[in-house]
């Protein structure tokens, strides 16, 4: 089955700099990495996604890029805020007609540092 | 609108007893996740239901668990004979996409948790 990989499991960085987490995943039939937020004692909530047809995506602050050959994606938060401060969590899907089950990493716990 | 509830929030039991956790998905969506969260790790899978019908239980870690949804909208995931090792956070999730239309989302929206601690 699938296993997903993530580093570091610990970042902190500067308010203002640059955040990026890696993630790795085993089972090249995976096409669709969505990437988590949570707060502490919170719901996951999603902040931006890739499927396997597209190898980056941005959405204001936050970009996603994928590498099918190496089967690695990463996340990259720019200007950082004190806001982003969270774990996040990477995960990998097989979807077709419909979502399917999520393989999450094993998160990331930022820490911006005013 | 309304997205995904869950209740208890909290649920402590004693070892042994058995437990029903409920899960409220956002009105008209298709899919059900069940996932299991342990004290700081990631979410773990645990089932899936299209509608009614319970796809994929491959997740579920023991005969002791089991997981329903009778009429394609409430879920309820129940833990028998409850063991220690079964205290963690159980996520709820439901995603609207089935198939049949040109631009499906297949994001899961997740429920708040029932925080389960077992004695």
């Amino acid at each position: 089955g699938e296993n997903v990989e993530q580093h570091p499991s610990t970042l902190s960085v500067q308010e203002g700099d640059s955040a990026v987490i890696k993630c790795t995943y085993s089972d090249s039939a995976s096409n669709y990495f969505p990437w988590y937020k949570q707060e502490l004692g919170k719901r996951p909530q999603l902040i931006i996604d890739i499927r396997s047809n597209v190898g980056e995506k941005k959405d204001q602050r936050i970009a996603v890029t994928l590498n099918k050959t190496a089967k690695h994606f990463s996340l990259h938060i720019t200007e950082t805020q004190p806001e982003d401060s969270a774990v996040y969590f990477c995960a990998a899907s097989m979807v077709g007609q419909g979502a399917q089950k999520l393989v999450f990493g094993q998160g990331t716990r930022l820490t911006i540092n005013p | 609108g309304a997205g995904v509830s869950q209740s208890p929030r909290y649920k402590v039991a004693k070892r042994g007893q058995d437990v029903a956790l409920r899960c409220d998905p956002i009105s008209g969506h298709v899919s059900l996740f069940w996932y299991q969260q342990a004290l700081g790790q990631g979410p773990e899978f645990l089932t899936y239901f299209q509608n009614e019908a319970q796809l994929d239980k491959s997740g579920l870690p023991s005969d002791r668990f089991f997981a329903e949804r009778p009429e394609g909208s409430v879920s309820t995931l129940k833990i028998q004979r409850t063991q220690q090792e079964d205290s963690a956070v159980y996520l709820c999730a439901s995603s609207p996409t089935w198939g049949g239309r040109v631009s499906i989302s297949y994001e899961q929206y997740f429920g708040p948790g029932t925080r389960l601690t077992v004695t």
